[in-house]
């Protein structure tokens, strides 16, 4: 099984709907991401938690919320989704200090019509 | 402002050449320096990490990368490359709270 899961892998979804992207991991790490992947920009980060009482902003979280349910669990929603949210979605997970790298899910790819 | 940039957006090599993807970072310290590889449909994979120490790094799948402190460069480098290789490279550095990635470099294999 994977370390970092993701749901769903894909979604497509119209203008206006809400919507949650889930992850989950077993690393039994603290900290976790949300980034979002564009074509020709790379990865930004939309939010981190370095634990369940500690959540923060991304230089890219407008229009976009979290919820770290638990130690495993960090989910990201989309209130109001719109076009120019249409991208890949990737969580992230690490231990306690800036040297441990960061394991990724797959990825969610979503498409807002 | 802290960045990290990677010039190349697209490079082809043939099978069997040498590679090598440039990264440079902007920041006031060394910080920890990452190189992450992206197949197709895949999440990120860790290939190598610099922190400290030795400044020729050996990571996975035969893919070693140099620290340059003058240079303020991380370039990763393969001695033959292999049709497989073919992804999507990120160089990242540590923000002190998250990774800042390069735009990445994608990387075509020809015969």
């Amino acid at each position: 099984d994977a370390d970092v899961t993701q749901t769903p892998r894909n979604r497509i979804t119209k203008t206006g709907k809400r919507i949650m992207l889930e992850c989950s991991q077993t690393k039994g790490h603290d900290r976790m991401y949300w980034y979002r992947q564009d074509p020709g920009l790379g990865l930004r980060l939309i939010y981190y938690s370095f634990d369940v009482k500690d959540i923060n902003k991304g230089e890219i979280s407008d229009g976009y919320s979290v919820s770290r349910q638990a130690q495993a669990k960090f989910s990201l929603s989309l209130e109001s989704a719109i076009p120019n949210q249409t991208a890949l979605y990737f969580c992230a997970t690490s231990g306690t200090t800036g040297n441990q790298p960061q394991h990724f899910g797959d990825g969610t790819r979503l498409s807002i019509l | 402002a802290q960045s990290v940039t990677q010039p190349d957006i697209h490079i082809t090599v043939s099978e069997g050449a040498s590679l090598e993807l440039r990264c440079n970072y902007s920041y006031g310290a060394t910080p920890y320096l990452f190189w992450y590889v992206q197949s197709p449909g895949q999440g990120l994979q860790l290939l190598l990490k610099y922190f400290s120490g030795d400044t020729l790094v050996q990571g996975i799948k035969g893919f070693e990368a140099e620290f340059k402190r003058s240079q303020s460069s991380f370039n990763l480098r393969k001695p033959s490359v292999h049709w497989s290789d073919a992804a999507e490279y990120f160089c990242a550095a540590y923000s002190g709270y998250a990774l800042n990635f390069g735009k990445g470099t994608s990387l075509l294999v020809t015969p």
